[in-house]
């Protein structure tokens, strides 16, 4: 089945920095979507976005389908964006997800 | 809008009961529904998909007799974990793809803690 890579693992950020996270997948995609999973275990959803880019607020994406990556861009992060970020993509032909291991984020007053 | 709900929210059970947690699109009208499992500080693992009026398709390693899923609307399906044990004990997250608009964007429910001592 397809792959999907998160990075950075953990990543650690002073309130009011930028971030980018990065999402690896091995195959083409008719679907990707980025989701913010709070401290409850409720996942939000932030974009839904398997090719170009979208932007929402404080966040915005890219996916470059065709080079098999996309980007989950934060600016002036809050102690509220603190979190697990997910990456999940589907593959054609299927409406399944498949997740990628996440970005555990954690943004320090 | 696009809001799914689960119950409970959490519960704990003993070994060998059963329990059955409910997943409900509030707002929409669901074709596909999703269950995912989930254990501390690790991803989602995808365990079925269910349509409604037909039969869930289970995840290969996924014991279809002892995680029963029933779709009987378009906006209700249901897991039971069966005859529960304390491996069961995890976080069982749900999710339901609209009926209009995009067939594969999924919206995810708050989640069930599940504890079986």
């Amino acid at each position: 089945g397809i792959q999907v890579e998160q990075s950075p693992p953990d990543l650690i950020l002073q309130e009011g920095a930028n971030s980018t996270l990065r999402c690896n997948f091995s195959d083409s995609v008719n679907n990707l979507q980025w989701f913010h999973q709070n401290p409850w275990g409720q996942l939000i959803n932030l974009f839904y976005i398997p090719s170009g880019t979208k932007q929402n607020g404080r966040l915005s994406a890219t996916t470059v389908a065709t080079e098999r990556y996309s980007l989950l861009y934060i600016s002036s992060s809050q102690t509220t964006d603190s979190g697990v970020y997910f990456c999940a993509v589907g593959v054609a032909g299927s409406y399944q997800l498949t997740f990628g291991k996440g970005t555990k984020l954690s943004v320090i007053p | 809008g696009a809001v799914v709900s689960q119950h409970p929210s959490w519960v704990i059970c003993k070994s060998g009961t059963s329990v059955k947690i409910e997943c409900r699109s509030l707002d929409f009208q669901a074709t596909t529904m999703f269950w995912y499992r989930q254990f501390p500080k690790q991803s989602l693992m995808l365990m079925a998909t269910s349509n409604e009026g037909s039969k869930a398709t289970y995840e290969q390693g996924v014991e279809k007799d002892k995680f029963l899923i029933n779709h009987a609307s378009l906006t209700l399906s249901t897991l039971t974990v069966t005859s529960a044990h304390p491996e069961d004990s995890s976080f069982y997250i749900c999710s339901a793809t609209p009926s209009q608009g995009s067939p594969y964007e999924q919206y995810f429910g708050p989640g069930t803690r599940l504890t079986v001592t």
